[in-house]
């Protein structure tokens, strides 16, 4: 099943633009987590949020967090042509093992 | 550098073979994963380990099974290819009951079945 789900499905900007996507979930949250899939590669962990908290930051990235409205989003910052990737939001609800369960993703492209 | 290494990147297997998938991790985890990633379905569970031995059903376990004899080492085992298997295979692992940490994946195993 997919708790989450990614708005937009694709997005396209310039670079140095900001770009923003959106996660919603359905069930109630011990954290969530945000991964990079570079095309044909493994994903990458770049920022987990816990449920008690409401916004988290690294670097050029901005998470945010709505438990009322089930949703997060991700912010880049002054983007680059190599953050052209996947970016998947995952929700661990506390299952045994910790199991993510994974949304569909946006695909961003940075062009140059 | 921490990593967990799938032991192909590309597979090209015959319809009714068997195949294993193997997946190791060198950070101690005690979880670990396997995932099938299609486009337009994400990233779906097909098992995972929380335990050397120990293996629970994901949301598509059908036509696969699992071992786990080592703690470092989860192999996936299609006990009989079929072509709706191809896809790209995804292994992770993770720390047990730990919130502070993700998944770390390997770089996955682009399964074709002709």
């Amino acid at each position: 099943s997919q708790q989450g789900e990614e708005d937009p499905q694709a997005l396209s900007i310039q670079e140095g633009e900001n770009a923003t996507m959106n996660c919603s979930y359905k069930t109630s949250i011990n954290n969530l987590q945000w991964y990079r899939q570079n095309s044909g590669r493994g994903l990458v962990h770049l920022i987990l949020i816990r449920s008690n908290e409401r916004e988290k930051h690294s670097g050029r990235l901005r998470v945010t967090l709505d438990t009322s409205k089930k949703s997060s989003s991700l912010l880049i910052t002054a983007s680059r042509a190599a953050d052209t990737a996947s970016y998947f939001c995952a929700t661990d609800a506390g299952d045994a093992g910790n199991m993510l369960t994974f949304g569909g993703g946006t695909r961003l492209m940075v062009k140059p | 550098d921490v990593k967990v290494t799938q032991s192909s990147r590309y597979l090209v297997k015959r319809t009714g073979e068997k195949v294993f998938l193997e997946c190791v991790q060198d950070m101690d985890h005690e979880n670990m994963f396997w995932y099938r990633q299609d486009p337009g379905l994400g990233l779906r569970l097909i098992y995972f380990s929380y335990d050397v031995k120990m293996k629970e059903k994901g949301d598509i376990p059908e036509g696969y099974s699992v071992s786990r004899e080592k703690k470092e080492r989860f192999s996936l085992i299609l006990e009989s290819a079929s072509t709706n298997q191809t896809s790209m295979y995804l292994c992770a692992s993770s720390f047990h009951l730990s919130d502070s940490y993700g998944y770390t994946f390997g770089s996955g195993t682009r399964l074709t079945v002709v």
